[in-house]
C-alpha cells in the first residue's frame, strides 16, 4: 500500500518563525512536490525534486525552500514565516516512468501563522 | 493539459451506485483521464486513471467514451464515508509536473 507521510497534521506558529515541513515516502519515487490548498485557489505547485538533491521552482516559489538529502524525504521550509503563509500545505510523490505518473499525496499540514 | 467539466455538486442514497461524469472534449491521444477525490481537510486521495478503456479497481470503475471526450467514475455501492469532492483531471503521460484540480464534484451520499 502506498504511504505518504508528513510530519504534523496541524502547526501555529508566529510571524517571523522558522518552519519545517517534512515528507517522506516509502515506494521508492523519484518525484516528489510540495504544493499549498487555498479555498478558491485550488492546489498550487511551489517546488518539485525529480531526485536527490535536484529541485524545480514550481509557481509560487517565493518565501519557500526545499530539500532532498534522501530520495525518500522531501522537506518545505518557510525561513521567516507570514500570515499569508497560511494554508494547507501539501506533500505528493510519483514514480518517473513512461505513461501515466500517478501522484501519491500525504493527509497535509494545516499552517496557521499569526 | 485538457479543461474538464464537471457538476458543482450531486447525491447518492447510501448503498446506491454513484455516477460522476466529466466531459474533456478536447483531449488529446496521449493524455490520460485521472480521478482523485478529498474528503474535508485531507490530502487528496488518488481513485483510478485510464487512457482509453474502461478500468476497474477495488474503489470504483472508470468508463470512457469511444470518443474519449468524456468519462463516466462509478463507484458502485457508494457509503457515508465517500461524501468527497471528487476531481476529474486530464494530463499527458510521462510528465513529472504539477496536477491541476478544477473545482470537482461534490458528492454527497444520504444515509
Amino acid at each position: 500500500d502506498v504511504k505518504v507521510t508528513q510530519s504534523s497534521r496541524y502547526l501555529v506558529k508566529r510571524t517571523g518563525e522558522k518552519v519545517f515541513l517534512e515528507c517522506v515516502q516509502d515506494m521508492d519515487h523519484e518525484n516528489m512536490f510540495w504544493y499549498r490548498q487555498d479555498p478558491g485557489l485550488g492546489l498550487r505547485l511551489i517546488y518539485f525534486s525529480y531526485d536527490v538533491k535536484m529541485k524545480e521552482k514550481g509557481d509560487i516559489p517565493e518565501g519557500y525552500s526545499v530539500s532532498r538529502e534522501k530520495k525518500e524525504r522531501f522537506s518545505l521550509i518557510l525561513e521567516s514565516t507570514s500570515t499569508n503563509q497560511t494554508s494547507m500545505y501539501l506533500c505528493a510523490s510519483s514514480f518517473d516512468g513512461l505513461g501515466a505518473d500517478t501522484q501519491y499525496f500525504g493527509p497535509g499540514t494545516r499552517l496557521t501563522v499569526l | 493539459d485538457a479543461k474538464t467539466t464537471q457538476p458543482p455538486s450531486m447525491d447518492c442514497a447510501e448503498g446506491r451506485a454513484a455516477n460522476l461524469p466529466c466531459n474533456h472534449s478536447t483531449i488529446s491521444g496521449n493524455e490520460y483521464v485521472y480521478w482523485y477525490r478529498q474528503i474535508h481537510s485531507q490530502g487528496p486521495q488518488y481513485i483510478i486513471h485510464g487512457l482509453k478503456n474502461n478500468e476497474t479497481n477495488e474503489m470504483a470503475s472508470l468508463i470512457i467514451t469511444e470518443d474519449r471526450k468524456s468519462s463516466t467514475l462509478i463507484l458502485p455501492h457508494a457509503t457515508l464515508r465517500d461524501t468527497a469532492v471528487y476531481y476529474c483531471i486530464v494530463r499527458g503521460g510521462g510528465s513529472n509536473y504539477k496536477l491541476t484540480f478544477g473545482k470537482g464534484t461534490l458528492l454527497t451520499v444520504n444515509p
